[in-house]
């Protein structure tokens, strides 16, 4: 069954730092990936997504992710931390079913 | 474009109580989905709709959740009886045509209480 795992369930980076948010995927089949941002008292909002072609995506905001089939993994970058990242980012795949599924979370917490 | 708009934004409850959510979604959009999400956990689907049609609700707790979409626009979901581990945050989305390269777009939630 395909399935995320988020290392790390709270990330602490200072302003301008480099933001590196780890996701490693299992899927018996080709994956489309996700990540997702959701800021406090709000839903979810799409940061970017990997379904086939190019394997750098980029996003919004800054952020871009590396689909790297060799390790199953599909980290969320960013070169400079801004305090307005200061959210909870979910990865996520799509099953065999057509189904979102989403790992538990990391939150980013950016300091002055 | 408006968004996916969900109401109440907050609701508490005595278990053993019923209560239901209401989302509306992007105009247009034929695939509306509800999520669970209980603190400290990704959403987990509850359950998938196209158009006014049922595609996926193998995670919805049939015997206390039922949810319709009338009219393949909006939906409601309800909770007959409430239990405690029903506590979570309510997610409605939307994608236009349910595809799985389709983007979702997620409403501000329901946050549910249960004491």
């Amino acid at each position: 069954a395909q399935s995320v795992t988020q290392l790390g369930s709270h990330v602490s980076v200072s302003e301008g730092a480099l933001v590196l948010l780890r996701c490693n995927y299992s899927s018996s089949v080709p994956p489309y990936l996700f990540w997702y941002v959701q800021y406090p008292n709000q839903g979810l909002q799409l940061l970017l997504k990997y379904t086939t072609g190019a394997t750098l995506v980029k996003g919004i905001n800054g952020f871009e992710a590396e689909f790297k089939k060799s390790e199953t993994s599909f980290h969320l970058t960013k070169p400079s931390a801004h305090m307005s990242d200061a959210a909870e980012y979910f990865c996520a795949v799509i099953t065999g079913f057509q189904k979102l599924v989403f790992g538990t979370g990391t939150r980013l917490l950016v300091s002055p | 474009e408006a968004g996916v708009a969900q109401s109440p934004r907050y609701k508490i409850i005595e278990k053993r109580q019923s209560v239901a959510f209401w989302c509306n979604p992007i105009s247009g959009h034929a695939t509306l989905y509800w999520y669970q999400q209980i603190l400290g956990q990704g959403p987990k689907l509850l359950i998938q709709f196209q158009n006014n049609g049922v595609v996926d609700d193998s995670q919805l707790p049939k015997d206390r959740f039922s949810a319709e979409r009338l009219k393949g626009v909006d939906s409601t979901l309800k909770i007959q009886p409430a239990k405690l581990e029903d506590s979570a945050v309510y997610l409605c989305a939307s994608s236009l045509t349910g595809i799985s390269t389709d983007t979702q777009y997620f409403g501000p939630g329901t946050r549910l209480t249960v004491l």
